[in-house]
């Protein structure tokens, strides 16, 4: 399978814990973005890299998430102190960029379920 | 900036009868926009994309779009729904090749 891969599927959390979630994209891809998707609603934009850097952050949700993409392959995002609130989808996707090539490819995506 | 608007949230259609499904975006630059599909417990897959070239875009699984700058639309179509036609449908909005806009989605219901 080349999609994008995204661990885990499922994740059950007490409140308070830290949780990470890795997304590995297609391999030729060098954009990846995260992506939060709540019950009845679309996917909400949090971070993307190009390559290894972080060009878009402010729109993480606090300083409890925080995302990286070590070299420039697969990505982590971490939330730290989980809240109930923070309980959703979690999506990742990737895509080629250079100009006129904008098609995202998503992953299934990581449930998070905070108790 | 740029946002979307999808005018429904649910849609419902017989089974061989046509589908719209409409939306509406609003955009600083010259858009990109796509329609994407979400079946449950899937991952969301790209049906079609209109990125400046031809403003009547055919998308897979006889699905379409038109771009029309004018009224700022971007409505979804299928002369006939099919059962498998049957999850929630998503417009997106890109504009200088950054990040992606997601509407509130629209519910697909088709009934036999």
């Amino acid at each position: 399978d080349t999609g994008v891969s995204q661990d885990p599927r499922h994740k059950i959390t007490k409140r308070g814990q830290n949780v990470t979630f890795r997304c590995d994209p297609i391999s030729e891809h060098n954009r990846l973005y995260w992506y939060r998707q709540t019950l009845g609603q679309g996917p909400e934009f949090l971070t993307y890299f190009q390559n290894e850097a972080q060009l878009e952050k402010s729109r993480l949700l606090s300083d409890r998430f925080s995302a990286e993409r070590p070299k420039g392959s697969f990505s982590t995002l971490e939330i730290q102190r989980t809240e109930q609130g923070d309980s959703a989808m979690y999506l990742c996707a990737s895509s080629s960029h250079p100009r006129g090539t904008f098609e995202a490819f998503f992953g299934q995506g990581t449930r998070l379920t905070v108790v | 900036a740029q946002s979307v608007t999808q005018l429904d949230s649910h849609v419902s259609v017989s089974e061989g009868t046509p589908v719209l499904l409409r939306c509406n975006y609003s955009s600083s630059y010259s858009p990109s926009l796509f329609w994407y599909v979400q079946h449950p417990n899937k991952g969301l897959q790209l049906l079609l994309k209109y990125t400046s070239a031809a403003t009547l875009v055919k998308g897979i699984n006889g699905f379409e779009a038109e771009f029309k700058k004018s009224e700022t639309s971007f409505h979804l179509t299928k002369p006939s729904a099919h059962m498998s036609d049957a999850a929630e449908y998503f417009c997106v909005v890109t504009a200088g090749y950054s990040t992606l806009t997601f509407g509130k989605g629209t519910m697909l219901l088709v009934s036999p």
